[in-house]
């Protein structure tokens, strides 16, 4: 079992709709999360961080984690077009340490 | 406040040549990470620095990556020979002392023929 994994997609939507980006984790120790962006040929982009369980609201994006079930999640509002790359879960133990990536989901908002 | 540089962005070599790449985190980020990432993968570690030690590069292969950050400053990872397997994207990342995110470089697009 692959420490984080995530639904790789591709996830199409039409615009305005509202997407949920998921992944599931299997250490327990992990407890910070981050949601990256990445645009085609570009690096990640930090959109979210959160830490421990609990919901974190920024605009448009919403991160949840719920620790017991060892499963976080990313909603998007309102989606736009613009929205459209691979969106990257990440996780950490404790500061100083290293972040373990899922693969990554695809998404592509339809105008 | 001037992001994670990566240069170059791409390289095409042969199998079996070296190359190397570098990076210079944002100012003052104590820490910094290479991350290799396969077309349809996550980023994965493979060497990480606080100021110019070590803290983790147990997935590092050692037979022909190095990689070093001898001012605690800028960063150079280098392959030596190349395979075919090595066709990734190299991520430069860095993150302050305290603070729990990482910002990354745009990469350097690696292709191996």
């Amino acid at each position: 079992q692959k420490e984080v994994e995530q639904d790789p997609g591709p996830l199409s939507v039409p615009e305005g709709a509202i997407v949920s980006l998921n992944c599931t984790y299997s250490n327990s120790a992990f407890q910070y999360f981050m949601w990256y962006r990445q645009y085609s040929r570009k690096g990640p982009e930090l959109l979210m961080y959160t830490y421990s369980s609990g919901n974190k609201e920024d605009g448009r994006f919403t991160a949840q984690v719920d620790k017991s079930s060892k499963y976080i999640s990313l909603f998007i509002r309102d989606s736009q077009p613009s929205d459209s790359a691979t969106y990257l879960c990440a996780m950490r133990k404790r500061y100083g340490q290293n972040f373990v990536f899922g693969p990554g989901t695809r998404l592509s908002v339809l105008p | 406040e001037a992001g994670v540089a990566q240069s170059p962005r791409y390289k095409i070599i042969e199998k079996r040549q070296s190359v190397a790449f570098w990076c210079n985190p944002i100012s003052g980020h104590a820490t910094l990470y290479w991350y290799q990432q396969i077309l349809g993968q996550g980023p994965k570690l493979l060497i990480q620095f606080q100021n110019n030690g070590v803290v983790d590069d147990s997935q590092l292969p050692k037979d022909r990556f190095s990689a070093e950050r001898l001012k605690g400053v800028d960063s150079t990872l280098k392959i030596q020979p190349a395979k075919l397997e090595d066709s990734a994207v190299y991520l430069c990342a860095s993150s302050k002392t305290g603070e729990p995110e990482a910002f990354f470089g745009q990469g350097t697009r690696l292709t191996v023929v």
